[in-house]
């Protein structure tokens, strides 16, 4: 069975820290997607990788292929940051997105 | 650019009645996704469209839920008859499709529809 888990499922940070949510998943994966959800409940894509490291700002997302496991760091962490992080992953090209539950992230000033 | 359009942003009703709910995806996007979201279940994949052809509806909870894309900018999902269960965050995404693998473009999220249905 394809799955999607996430962890920390909750996180508390001061400001500046540098934060680290892990996602990991069942098998090979085609593509990993990372989304962010405000608490006003907008969605956001961040990230769709399927190998390496890509960076936005102070969002970096990482992939480790052979470990099945991806990363999403925010460096200098500020209460805007707040929100909701979900990883979601494709098997193939034609299969459906599978989600993760999500980590709440709250950033405190 | 306008990002993806959703309405109505909340929508209440009484079990039983017809609700329809309205996507505009992005200008010259080409795929469109209806996903639904509740606490217990976190995001779920209803129905996707790709040149307004329905590709893969297995995620459509049952016969009480419909969706069309009459053309490239417009879309609906129809529940009819609603259920108290069907209470949840409705959103629509829309992303291009140039190189046969739905799953790997980014997907741009609109900011959906709250619905509440009693």
């Amino acid at each position: 069975k394809n799955e999607v888990e996430q962890s920390p499922q909750n996180l508390t940070a001061q400001e500046g820290e540098f934060i680290t949510i892990n996602c990991s998943y069942s098998v090979g994966i085609s593509a990993l997607h990372w989304l962010q959800q405000h608490p006003g409940g907008g969605i956001v894509s961040l990230f769709m990788l399927s190998s390496g490291k890509k960076k936005h700002g102070r969002l970096i997302a990482t992939i480790n292929i052979q470990e099945k496991h991806s990363s999403l760091h925010i460096t200098a962490s500020h209460p805007r940051d707040s929100a909701v992080y979900i990883c979601a992953a494709s098997w193939s090209s034609g299969d459906k997105l599978t989600f993760g539950t999500g980590t709440r992230l709250a950033v405190r000033p | 650019d306008a990002g993806v359009i959703q309405s109505p942003r909340h929508e209440v009703t009484e079990m039983g009645q017809e609700v329809t709910l309205r996507c505009k995806p992005i200008s010259g996007h080409n795929s469109l996704f209806w996903y639904r979201q509740t606490m217990m279940r976190g995001l779920e994949l209803l129905i996707y469209f790709n040149n307004n052809v329905p590709i893969d509806d297995s995620g459509m909870p049952e016969d009480r839920f419909s969706a069309k894309m009459p053309n490239a900018s417009f879309s609906t999902l129809k529940i009819q008859p609603s259920e108290p269960r069907d209470s949840a965050v409705y959103f629509c995404a829309s992303s291009r499709f140039p190189r046969g693998a739905p799953y790997q473009e980014t997907q741009y999220f609109g900011p959906g529809t709250r619905l509440l249905v009693l």
